[in-house]
């Protein structure tokens, strides 16, 4: 079967850095997103990996490993608004979007 | 821009009853998807559609049908509803369904109650 799995909940300080972890076992892969979605709200795109590597984008990084089924999001200068539930997917052989739970994360000041 | 737009906002329904979730997109995309988030499980694929007049299952199709007139709509119709069909749903679209990069981009939701 398909499976991703993430933290479910993470707590962490507001200016700091946290990183939320990301495995998974899919038919096949094709590239892995990560969306944020607040409470209430539908999920928004925040980045893709293909490739091996870190891709930066201002205070959020992804990073991504194909051999080890492993990617992370890393989330600097921490602010209160970043408090919100973080998805991983990843695009299967079919080109289906496989999800994750999300992680909850919640800022504290 | 209007992106993806759903209708109702939220719905209160009684167990039988039938119902159709409407979903509109202006971006001229291709593919449509319609999933379902329950609390602690990841988005689930009901139906998808990758171009005007195909359609196709996904996760969960049991209960929903859809259908694809036009490249704008995807409504999702629940025939009898049952308390299980209790979620939040959501409609995407994406340019293509072909090809890694594949973002989607999320309507607004529509929460459904069955009773």
């Amino acid at each position: 079967g398909q499976n991703i799995d993430q933290p479910t909940e993470m707590t962490a300080t507001e200016g700091a850095i946290v990183q939320i972890n990301c495995t998974y076992q899919t038919s096949g892969f094709n590239g892995l997103f990560w969306y944020q979605q607040h409470a209430g709200e539908a999920p928004t795109f925040l980045s893709y990996n293909v490739l091996d590597g870190l891709e930066e984008k201002g205070r959020f990084s992804s990073f991504l490993s194909r051999s080890k089924g492993y990617s992370y999001l890393l989330l600097k200068e921490l602010q209160m608004k970043d408090s919100a539930s973080y998805l991983c997917a990843v695009v299967d052989s079919n080109y289906q979007l496989i999800w994750g739970a999300g992680t909850k994360l919640i800022i504290k000041p | 821009t209007a992106g993806i737009t759903q209708a109702p906002t939220s719905q209160i329904l009684a167990a039988g009853r039938s119902m159709t979730l409407r979903c509109t997109q202006d971006m001229r995309h291709n593919a449509m998807y319609w999933y379902r988030q329950d609390l602690g499980l990841g988005l689930r694929l009901i139906h998808y559609s990758n171009t005007a007049g195909t359609t196709g299952k996904g996760e969960v199709p049991d209960g929903y049908s859809v259908s694809r007139a036009n490249t704008d709509d995807f409504p999702l119709t629940l025939a009898s509803a049952v308390p299980s069909q209790t979620s939040v749903y959501f409609c995407a679209s994406s340019d293509s369904w072909e090809g890694s990069y594949n973002e989607q981009f999320f309507g607004p939701g529509t929460r459904l109650t069955v009773l």
